[in-house]
Formats: structure tokens, sequence, C-alpha cells
């Protein structure tokens, strides 16, 4: 098992470009998160998508920040007009096709990471 | 929504003392607990976690216990070696469908095991 896959794993942007983060949940799951982690913070919820639906986004900021998760291929989370802000370490995690208490729920398995930089 | 406090931020600690860090949280109706272990340039991988039915669980070195009443709950690491020297994050999350995966993370604790 591959685990949690995303690429790239390292992204420099300048001011103004897009960055485009993807992520291969665990085989099997059908359930993803992306978590964004300032320098010296902890992870922060940005949004739970499954197949080509998008759960919870309230983690999102308002603008320039999209997620999919396309019936076919990885998950993508698309920041566009990057700014200096946007700098951070962006985790994707993945859990099994489960809803509630039981084993397995909320048990999340995250990925190493995509480090954005934006000059 | 929920808020978690970790402490202390940084831990040093002899190799073979033990290690504890406290987490505190605010929402009553967070019920799953669980506990990551980041090393440099890597992402957070689980080490431990409870749910609220329980008050301590146990995995060779490393314990966890929950106080639901005072709202807290602890990371103990016993016979601490240099290979646990990594960031350790705790988490709490209530466990129900509309939060699932949501969870709410501490800042957390630099420890550091010198030989």
């Amino acid at each position: 098992n591959a685990g949690v896959m995303q690429n790239p794993r390292h992204l420099v942007r300048r001011r103004g470009q897009e960055a485009r983060l993807r992520c291969s949940p665990m085989k099997g799951h059908s359930h993803v998160y992306w978590y964004r982690q300032l320098p010296e913070e902890g992870l922060k919820f940005m949004v739970y998508l499954q197949k080509e639906n998008i759960i919870d986004e309230s983690g999102m900021p308002k603008e320039r920040f999209s997620a999919e998760f396309p019936k076919e291929g990885p998950s993508i989370l698309r920041i566009q007009q990057v700014v200096r802000g946007d700098s951070a370490a962006y985790f994707c995690a993945s859990s099994p096709n489960v809803l509630g208490q039981g084993a397995g729920a909320n048990v999340l398995t995250f990925g190493a990471g995509s480090r954005l930089t934006v000059l | 929504g929920e808020n978690v406090e970790q402490h202390p931020s940084t831990l040093s600690v002899q190799e073979g003392d033990s290690a504890v860090i406290k987490c505190t949280y605010s929402d009553s109706a967070s019920n799953y607990f669980p506990w990551y272990k980041q090393e440099l340039g890597k992402g957070p991988q689980l080490i431990i976690d409870i749910r609220s039915n329980v008050g301590e669980k146990k995995d060779q070195r490393i314990a966890v216990t929950l106080n639901k009443t005072a709202k807290h709950f602890s990371l103990h690491i016993t016979e601490t070696q240099p290979e646990d020297s990594a960031v350790y994050f705790c988490a709490a999350t209530p466990d129900r469908g509309s939060t699932l995966g949501r969870l709410y993370f501490g800042r957390g604790t630099q420890l550091t095991v010198w030989p």
C-alpha cells in the first residue's frame, strides 16, 4: 500500500501565479481532506471531499482557493494568484469509506505534504 | 468551533526519562482524540488515539489519558529514545458525520530527547 501520495513535494511560485497541488488517497479510501500548516503552527482544516462532491469547505479562504476530487484521478487543491501569505505546507489526508462511529472512522492517514513557497 | 490548547511548546528530556504533553479542548461534544508525530519534512503520523468511552489507552511505551470532565487529555512517553525526537500534535473532533475528518489540532510540542 503506497499510502497517501502528494505531489509536488516542493513548489515555488511568484506572486500572481497559480499553484496546483495533487493528492492520491490510500487505496480503498474515498474521503479526502486538505489541511494547511503555517510555520510553527498546527494543522488547520481546509476542505473535505468525496468523489465528485465537496462535503465541507468551511475552512477554505473565500477567494482564490478551490478544490476538487474528480471521478477519475487525484484530488487537486488549486490556489490562484498566489500571495506570500499562501506560503505553507499543504497536507492531504484520506480515510476509509466509513461514516460515524466504528472502526476506522475519523482515522486519518496523512501524506508527506506539499511545501509551497511564494516569492 | 473546537479550540485545542497544547503545552508545553518545547520539551527536552534525557534519554530514558519520561515525557508528558498535555492538551485541553473546549467542545464538550468532542469524543475522538488522536495524537500525531511529525518528523522533519514529513507528514503527521498517527501514533495513538482514544475515544471518550475510555479513560486510558496504552501501546508499549506510549499511553494516552483522557479526563472528559476536565476536558483535558495527555500523552505519556516512557523510556524515551533519541528517535522519539519530533513534533507531537494533539487533536480533537466530534465523531459525527457532519464533521468527519475535521480534526482541530493543537499548536504542537517539539520534543527533543538527548542521548
